[in-house]
């Protein structure tokens, strides 16, 4: 089974603080993406990463960064985390067939910032 | 462009009864996939199934059945018989070929009540 850890469940930070939410897969995925959930407006896409070192822009990435050093790790960095970031945080792995990849999920980070 | 749309946001249903959940979907690609995710209250995205534009035979597994017409560009889920257990957020969601990026509706919510 793919399994998907995020670092924290529930996180609460002050603003202007900086942020990182750690996200790791054990199935040597070469997919991950970055997802923050709100009601009414389903999953937006914050970043992705096809492989190490390398990263694209999702929908929203503004006031967001990612970094992937290893293959089995991508974090989400908020540089200066602002009151309206605060929301669910998912992360996800796809295998990088590129064809029909599912997507699995990690089970989330509730962030509220204060 | 791409667009999935969960027109129904929550639905109500006693246990026992059978429900529906709507997806329609927008795309001008000939070959994509379409998934649904359930989401129960712990938060993390359960994988349910995957369907490719070519296969518009329905699937049933257990309780769960799905419809996927083309015609009216459509991917709906009924569970049969539903239990508490199935009390969640759904999503349905696209994804164009050889893209990695996944098209989310904004999810129905079931309440099953006892």
């Amino acid at each position: 089974d793919v399994k998907v850890t995020q670092s924290s469940r529930y996180l609460v930070k002050r603003t202007g603080e900086k942020v990182f939410l750690e996200c790791v897969q054990d199935m040597d995925h070469e997919n991950m993406f970055w997802y923050r959930q709100d009601p009414g407006l389903g999953l937006r896409l914050i970043y992705f990463s096809y492989d190490v070192k390398m990263k694209e822009k999702g929908d929203i990435p503004e006031g967001y960064s990612v970094s992937r050093e290893k293959k089995e790790r991508f974090s989400l960095i908020l540089e200066s985390a602002s009151t309206n970031q605060t929301s669910m945080y998912l992360c996800a792995s796809s295998l990088g067939s590129g064809r029909a990849d599912t997507q699995y999920f990690g089970p989330g980070t509730r962030l509220t910032v204060l | 462009a791409q667009k999935v749309t969960q027109a129904q946001t929550e639905i109500s249903v006693v246990e026992k009864e059978d429900v529906t959940l709507d997806c329609v979907y927008e795309t001008r690609d000939t070959t994509y996939y379409l998934f649904w995710y359930k989401q129960p209250p712990s938060g993390e995205l359960v994988f349910l199934i995957r369907r490719n534009s070519f296969d518009e035979q329905n699937e049933i597994s257990g309780r769960y059945s799905w419809n996927f017409q083309k015609s009216t560009s459509s991917f709906n889920f009924t569970i049969t018989a539903s239990q508490v257990v199935d009390s969640a957020v759904y999503f349905c969601a696209l994804q164009i070929y050889n893209f990695n990026k996944f098209y989310f509706g904004s999810g129905t919510k079931l309440n099953v009540k006892p």
